[in-house]
């Protein structure tokens, strides 16, 4: 089975500019995660879906950031305009419908560069 | 409120020592819980899992833990480190309710030595 599959892999791009983060969840599962990794923070839960609808954004560090999840298949995060703190490694992960027992299942995330 | 503290945010063994991760979480509702390896440049990947049942699970690559409410533990265990062990290491609590969203630790990073 195909796993979790983030697009792309790696992104370098000059301040102020868009990027557009893509991640396609395994099929068949209902919830869809945005996590950001740094150094200094760890991992942090920016957004979650379930069944396409957001469900809590609470962690989206500011406007500059939005998510959509437009089907069941496909996910996007966009940061408008790009900042170099937004710098690290993007992950998106998915999980079936069932409770809280359900594991997430994580892509290999996407290393963001902001110069 | 639901939370999970890892002890050692730094872990070293010698290749064939015993690994001993530690992890306590705090949690409102009876916990569900996880434990995920994350190799350089990949993605988290699932360990093992606690729901109910049998307080000692066993997991991939050799590894186990025990879940201990008397302790509001859940260690990560694996009696002899192997050099591909060498990778870090996050404990994860359910938020509880219906949700599938999970409360991760800091991750402790762990070292083989030969």
């Amino acid at each position: 089975d195909a796993g979790v599959i983030q697009s792309p892999r790696h992104e370098v791009t000059e301040m102020g500019q868009e990027v557009t983060l893509r991640c396609k969840p395994i099929s068949g599962h209902d919830y869809l995660f945005w996590y950001r990794q740094t150094m200094m923070r760890g991992l942090e839960l920016l957004i979650y879906f379930n069944n396409n609808v957001p469900i809590d954004d609470s962690g989206m560090p500011e406007d500059r950031f939005s998510a959509k999840m437009p089907n069941a298949s496909f996910s996007t995060l966009k940061i408008q305009p790009s900042e170099p703190r937004d710098s690290a490694v993007y992950f998106c992960a998915s999980s079936r419908q069932g409770g809280p027992n359900q594991p997430q299942h994580f892509g290999d995330g996407t290393r963001l560069s902001i110069l | 409120a639901q939370s999970v503290t890892q002890l050692g945010s730094h872990v070293s063994v010698s290749e064939g020592a015993l690994v001993l991760l530690r992890c306590n979480y705090s949690s409102s509702v009876p916990p569900y819980l996880f434990w995920y390896v994350q190799y350089p440049n990949q993605g988290l990947q699932l360990l093992l899992k606690y729901t109910t049942g049998a307080t000692l699970v066993k997991g991939i690559n050799g590894f186990e833990a025990e879940f201990k409410k008397s302790e509001t533990s859940f260690h990560l265990t694996k009696p002899s480190a192997h050099m591909s062990d060498a990778a870090e290491y996050f404990c994860a609590v359910s938020f509880g309710g219906a949700t599938n969203k999970l409360i991760f630790g800091t991750g402790t990073l762990l070292a083989v030595q030969p």
